[in-house]
């Protein structure tokens, strides 16, 4: 099965810029979906088709992916952004969904 | 614009049959080309995709899982469930209902089931 690996943790200071991997085979040639999941909060959207923010996502939030990583960049990090970060694929070789192993984000 | 509500047991004794619905409001559970998918996510841990049932009824499941899962459509109720059988300690975890399976774009707040001995 498709494998994601990432950090277990990511630790940056108020202001800094935070980068959170996700590393795959090939990961560049498959959607990459980033998710923030704050402590006991259901999983939200910040990042969709690699790229896409949504509505309601401040523009400090920006993903890439190529190759075998996927990127997740928080620019001008705050208190508030401090959370899990998952990153998800669908494999279409499989037809499955898959995620990450997730990624605490702590802001110092 | 789509919400989703998890409901059930939220302890299930080992060897028996956990029991999950999710209740959708904002859109109809048997749209036009709509998904909707089941993770959990253990204590602690990451998440796990279970499966998904498309608006026909079709499903595809974790492959780890398949033996047990179990996904079905009540479209009159505008909701759709999960069972999974001859559970264990380790199938605690809080259940989420989403919308989607590649990207699931909306999801419900989540319920926790533990797995009792």
């Amino acid at each position: 099965s498709y494998v994601l690996t990432q950090p277990p943790s990511v630790s940056v200071a108020p202001g800094e810029t935070a980068r959170i991997s996700c590393g795959g085979n090939n990961i560049g040639s498959k959607s990459v979906h980033w998710f923030q999941q704050r402590p006991g909060q259901a999983p939200v959207v910040v990042i969709s088709y690699d790229s896409d923010r949504p509505s309601g996502i401040p523009d400090r939030f920006s993903g890439s992916n190529s190759g075998n990583t996927a990127t997740l960049t928080i620019r001008r990090v705050e208190a508030g952004d401090e959370a899990d970060y998952h990153c998800q694929v669908w494999d279409t070789n499989t037809d499955h969904t898959m995620f990450g192993g997730g990624t605490k984000l702590t802001v110092l | 614009q789509v919400q989703l509500q998890e409901s059930g047991p939220g302890l299930v004794k080992s060897s028996e049959t956990l029991s999950l619905n999710c209740t959708v409001s904002g859109a109809f559970a048997r749209s036009v080309n709509n998904y909707w998918s089941w993770i959990r996510q253990p204590p602690g841990k990451g998440l796990e995709w279970i499966g998904y049932i498309y608006d026909s009824g079709s499903t595809n499941y974790n492959p780890s899982l398949k033996s047990r899962v179990s996904m079905s459509l009540d479209t009159p109720k505008n909701q759709f469930s999960l069972r999974l059988s001859s559970v264990t300690a380790a199938d605690t975890a809080v259940y989420y209902c989403a919308k989607g399976f590649d990207l699931l774009d909306s999801w419900g707040q989540g319920t926790l089931v533990t797995v009792s001995s």
